[in-house]
């Protein structure tokens, strides 16, 4: 069973095109984020959510809109793709109360985007 | 300064041998260390949390040294499934807002 999945896995777009990136988890966690992996392997987060609740917004242009529509699902939409967009978008999911959280985010595998 | 500074490597390691490596952190008031593992063109995946007191799972310990601000991973009788990159992870701020490091890559040679 894929704890953390999201797709597409791999898109190729022009620049200027309108795209979406979805992501889903079953570990009944509570809240969910964008991670953007460049070509220097940095992880940035871009966008954390907590029970469908914006809790993270990092400084990210707004042609990038998440939305959770339940704390299962957390989805990517990138308006006017620019080629600096091109990345590897990891959604992750994890449990914030202290209670259960053990510090560990799980990963899905990644969505290469490359825009030409 | 970045937040969370490492040695990108390749630290190449003939198997068997011990390598180990270190992390430096900016930020005085960090809370939460983690080391966590990415193999080539996959997610990354949590390896270790890093106690005040050190820890050690199997062939991998993890040291924090508050004072200068460091956390180290050392793997000890390398395998080649330890090739891999490490990254270090550390919780400054709000919980959540994990700062990644660029990752130390070490490859295990036969």
């Amino acid at each position: 069973d894929t704890a953390v999945s999201q797709t597409p896995k791999y898109l190729v777009t022009q620049m200027g095109n309108d795209k979406s990136i979805k992501c889903e988890q079953n570990l009944g966690h509570d809240t969910m984020y964008w991670y953007k992996q460049d070509s220097k392997k940095f992880l940035k987060i871009m966008f954390s959510y907590n029970n469908k609740e914006l809790i993270i917004n990092e400084t990210v242009p707004n042609r990038f809109s998440p939305k959770s529509p339940d704390k299962a699902h957390l989805n990517l939409h990138i308006n006017s793709l620019e080629l600096g967009d091109s990345a590897v978008y990891f959604c992750a999911s994890s449990f914030r109360g202290k209670r259960m959280n053990t510090g560990e985010l799980f990963f899905g595998e990644g969505s290469r985007l490359t825009v030409l | 300064r970045k937040e969370v500074e490492q040695d990108p490597g390749p630290f190449n390691v003939p198997e068997g041998a011990t390598v180990a490596f270190n992390c430096t952190y900016s930020n005085s008031a960090s809370q939460s260390f983690f080391w966590y593992r990415q193999d080539c063109r996959k997610e990354p995946k949590l390896l270790m949390s890093v106690y005040s007191s050190g820890n050690e799972d199997g062939r991998f310990t993890a040291q924090l040294n508050r004072a200068s601000q460091y956390i180290s991973l050392l793997i000890r009788d390398s395998k080649l499934s330890d090739s891999a990159t490490y990254l270090c992870v550390v919780n400054s701020y709000s919980w959540g807002k994990l700062q990644f490091g660029a990752g130390t890559q070490v490859v295990v040679t036969p």
